[in-house]
């Protein structure tokens, strides 16, 4: 069955970078995108951006354009997600979440999501 | 790119129709069928219901049901019952291989 297992939760100050990973199984993790979606306390859903695990190609939302990373390593099927120059409002839940496949950028499959806390 | 506009909350009574609704513009919402909804209990992970404006995976109840009228997207959940109180998100492709979450609807069960 697919799973996407995510790391622990993070405890950053101010300034600092997290790096998230994503493990996926019981699919090719080639064959399709994933996605990063975060929800701050109190908050709605929102897209960061997605990764070709195949050709490494990423999209990301224009908002975190130069703030995101998203990369993969194929021979251990994870994904990852590094955010840079943290604030206290970067303090969220952080889900990555596979791609249907159809085209549409739907997301059928979620990890368990990883609270990243950013405190001084 | 803004988010889609919800409505914040909407609550309907066990066996009603409720009908939320996405607005955007002919840069996302109207501008493709790739729509989607999302229900969002808290404390778990999203859970796809609709694709594609109004396709639904395997799995999921033939209770909801999407559509879309130019620059608006709806879902319908017809014969409310008490689990499917929960956040709703919808969401859309836009232009360069983006998405675009609505700001999401709590729905609650009275």
């Amino acid at each position: 069955q697919v799973q996407l297992v995510q790391s622990g939760a993070e405890v950053k100050k101010p300034g600092a970078s997290v790096k998230v990973s994503c493990k996926a199984s019981g699919y090719t993790f080639t064959g399709y995108f994933l996605h990063w979606v975060r929800q701050a306390p109190g908050q709605g859903l929102e897209w960061l951006g997605w990764i070709n695990p195949n050709s490494g190609g990423t999209k990301y939302a224009q908002k975190w354009q130069g703030r995101v990373s998203l990369t993969r390593d194929t021979s251990t099927r994870t994904a990852y997600m590094e955010l840079t120059s943290l604030k206290s409002d970067d303090t969220a839940l952080y889900y990555c979440a596979r791609d249907l496949g159809t085209g549409d950028l739907s997301f059928d499959y979620w990890g368990q999501g990883t609270l990243v806390t950013v405190s001084s | 790119q803004s988010a889609l506009a919800q409505p914040a909350s909407m609550s309907g009574s066990p066996g009603q129709s409720i009908t939320i609704s996405c607005t955007g513009s002919s840069s996302d919402v109207g501008g493709y069928d790739f729509v989607s909804w999302y229900q969002h209990h808290p404390g778990e992970a999203p859970k796809l219901i609709i694709y594609e404006v109004t396709h639904r995976p395997s799995g999921v109840s033939n209770r909801f049901s999407g559509s879309k009228s130019g620059n608006t997207a709806s879902l319908t959940i017809s014969g409310l019952q008490a689990e499917d109180e929960a956040d709703y998100y919808c969401t859309s492709y836009i232009l360069g291989g983006r998405v675009v979450f609505g700001g999401g609807t709590k729905l609650t069960v009275l």
